[in-house]
């Protein structure tokens, strides 16, 4: 059973470029959320997909973007990027509808915008 | 809204004495809660949820609603204990709300 795998680790982009942030999910998981970790912060949720549509969204402005492909794997799109939007990047995979809450996190993208 | 605060930002212990982090949460519906921690290097990773009432690595937490908690309690630390702990909600949707963690480092 593989877990969930992000890339790039590291990404260093300049204020006002866009970026693409990769997640596979858990083998299993048909669910992908994403969450944005600004530094001594927790977790906060940006937005899911499932069936590779938008199934909720946290209180994120409309430049952050995402798509879920048929293998279940996702992305993230930032456009516009701020110095605000550096942050760790996580990915979690989950089954929807298993009830058992099970959500797998990937390590992470630590996006820095100069 | 739905909200979780963790009060201490960080908590030190020596080994073998008891270690409470706290929790509360805001919500006004029947929440699940989680403890979620992240050893250093690795992965953010499930510790316990309080559907199930386990004891994982000897931590226990009880939901008490009356006081909107969720503290997690170990009797007796263990050095590799020391890690940052984040709470977290789930309420009527799929997504998470974790509060801002504890950093707990458990002294020799």
């Amino acid at each position: 059973e593989t877990g969930v795998t992000q890339s790039p680790t590291h990404l260093i982009k300049t204020r006002g470029q866009q970026v693409t942030l990769r997640c596979s999910s858990q083998s299993g998981h048909n669910t992908v959320s994403w969450y944005q970790q600004a530094l001594g912060q927790g977790p906060q949720f940006i937005f899911q997909y499932y069936r590779e549509e938008e199934n909720g969204r946290g209180n994120f402005p409309p430049r952050f973007s995402g798509l879920q492909f048929p293998n279940y794997s996702s992305e993230l799109n930032v456009n516009a990027l701020e110095l605000d939007d550096s942050a760790l990047y996580l990915c979690a995979s989950s089954l929807q509808g298993a009830n058992d809450y099970g959500y797998t996190f990937g390590s992470g993208t630590r996006l820095t915008v100069v | 809204a739905q909200r979780v605060t963790q009060p201490e930002k960080l908590l030190s212990v020596f080994k073998g004495a008891p270690v409470e982090l706290k929790c509360n949460y805001s919500y006004s519906g029947s929440p699940e809660l989680f403890w979620y921690v992240q050893y250093s290097r690795q992965r953010l990773q499930l510790l316990l949820r309080h559907i199930s009432r386990e004891s994982i690595k000897g931590f226990t937490a009880d939901l008490n609603k009356g006081e909107t908690s969720f503290h997690l309690k170990k009797p007796f630390a263990q050095e590799e204990d020391s890690a940052m702990y984040y709470c977290a909600l789930q309420g009527g949707s799929e997504k998470l709300v974790f509060g801002k963690g504890t950093k707990l480092t458990v002294n020799p």
